[in-house]
């Protein structure tokens, strides 16, 4: 099993443009989460989904958007991407949230 | 303040020494609780689960204190192999919304 993939690994981007970072897990887990991690800020939660067609709202939403369209993947889409998006972004999975999540080996994004 | 909060360090430890550091939390609703090690650059790995009771993994103890809302990491033995750090997670009762810690750093010198 490869677990939890993330692509790309980095990623440049000019103020404005868009772009998706990819989730794909092969756990056939339920539960799956983006998070990002700044220094000084710890993780924070983006958006999570407990299932194909559900997700919902993290801690800090604004300027991304996610789809769960399979059990397989969560795509996080930045939509217009400014300096302040510049951080480590994680993709976690769980089977059910009690038992933890394996995580993604991370997109660092930097935003110029 | 924080939802859940750690002492940052770092905790400078003799190889062979035993450290010990705490996280409080803030939601008393909460569900279940977890270390996870964060190398520098890398993903968080899940050290350990932490049950009511308080749980061994090898040299690895961790204990919860539901009343005073707070759990604690004990290493015994360290490694320099141990020097990472270490993120209290907290999961709320909807069972799917992680809230990290800001970590502890632990540094193992020989």
């Amino acid at each position: 099993n490869a677990g939890v993939t993330q692509t790309p690994k980095f990623q440049v981007l000019k103020t404005g443009q868009s772009m998706t970072l990819q989730c794909a897990q092969d756990m056939n887990h339920e539960y799956m989460s983006w998070y990002r991690q700044d220094p000084g800020m710890g993780l924070r939660l983006i958006h999570y989904s407990v299932g194909a067609g559900i997700t919902d709202q993290g801690e800090v939403p604004n300027g991304y958007n996610v789809s769960r369209s399979t059990t397989e993947d969560f795509p996080l889409r930045l939509l217009s991407a400014a300096p302040s998006q510049t951080s480590v972004y994680f993709c976690a999975s769980s089977y059910e949230g009690h038992y933890g999540y394996t995580f993604g080996s991370g997109t660092r994004l930097t935003v110029v | 303040r924080k939802e859940v909060e750690q002492d940052p360090g770092p905790f400078n430890v003799p190889e062979g020494a035993t450290v010990a550091f705490n996280c409080t939390y803030s939601n008393s609703a909460s569900q279940s609780f977890f270390w996870y090690r964060q190398d520098c650059r890398k993903e968080p790995k899940l050290l350990m689960s932490v049950y009511s009771s308080g749980n061994e993994d090898g040299r690895f103890t961790a204990q919860l204190n539901r009343a005073s809302q707070y759990i604690s990491l004990l290493i015994r033995d360290s490694k320099l192999s141990d020097s990472a750090t270490y993120l209290c997670v907290v999961n709320e009762a909807a069972g799917n919304k992680l809230t990290f810690g800001g970590g502890t750093r632990v540094l193992v010198k020989p």
